[in-house]
């Protein structure tokens, strides 16, 4: 069961803001956001998690919606190092449910 | 030391062999996963182990079996694959249920 779902895949112009969406609109009240990304076959990195409010760290901010149904990952100004396969995850006690991914492509 | 290692990064092996794999972290986390990972597909999980001991295993095939000889090492003992197991193998940590660490995977083929 996709407990998230994303759009395969999206460009954005170097410089400027990506934006990610995921809908999860079967998450439970106490089940987190988290996404990751994965460059070229590595080992998937943290970006940022949450679970109602608005959060932002150094390398982005990340949108839920009221009702929680929906997310949206901003990268404020995306570098080609940007250039991932993005995944938006619900944690369900100690387990990851991985979305499908977005491939995001840093155009120059 | 905020990583989680793994060995060997690739491996290549038959049918008929028997070989394992190895994860290790040293940032005190007593979760510790297995994930299998085709190409272009997100990472599945295997199994997971909490405090050393097994709590969850995904009906993963008999043919993997994984070890937990203490809270810093996880392996997962391979023995006659299928050519369909070929696939990155990735091991991850965490605190209780906080953010995963992933290591860089081990590449695997089955011949």
């Amino acid at each position: 069961d996709a407990k998230t779902t994303q759009p395969p895949s999206m460009d954005c112009a170097e410089g400027r803001a990506a934006n990610l969406p995921c809908n999860h609109s079967t998450i439970s009240g106490n089940e987190y956001v988290y996404w990751y990304r994965q460059i070229h076959s590595q080992g998937p990195q943290y970006i940022i998690h949450g679970l109602k409010n608005n959060e932002t760290n150094e390398m982005a901010s990340l949108i839920i919606t009221e009702d929680r149904k929906s997310s949206t990952l901003i990268l404020p100004h995306a570098t080609l190092r940007d250039t991932a396969v993005y995944y938006c995850i619900v944690r369900v006690g100690n387990q990851f449910y991985f979305g499908t991914g977005t491939s995001l492509t840093v155009i120059p | 030391d905020t990583e989680v290692t793994q060995t060997p990064k690739h491996l290549v092996m038959g049918m008929t062999n028997k070989k394992s794999l190895k994860c290790e972290q040293h940032m005190g986390h007593r979760a510790m996963y297995w994930y299998k990972q085709k190409a272009k597909k997100p990472p599945e999980l295997m199994f997971v182990y909490s405090y050393e001991k097994l709590s969850i295993n995904e009906s993963v095939p008999s043919r993997f079996s994984p070890e937990c000889p203490n809270s810093s090492l996880l392996n997962l003992h391979l023995h006659a694959l299928q050519p369909e197991d070929s696939a990155l193998y990735l091991c991850a940590s965490s605190q209780g249920w906080n953010e995963q660490f992933f290591g860089p995977g081990t590449r695997l083929t089955v011949l």
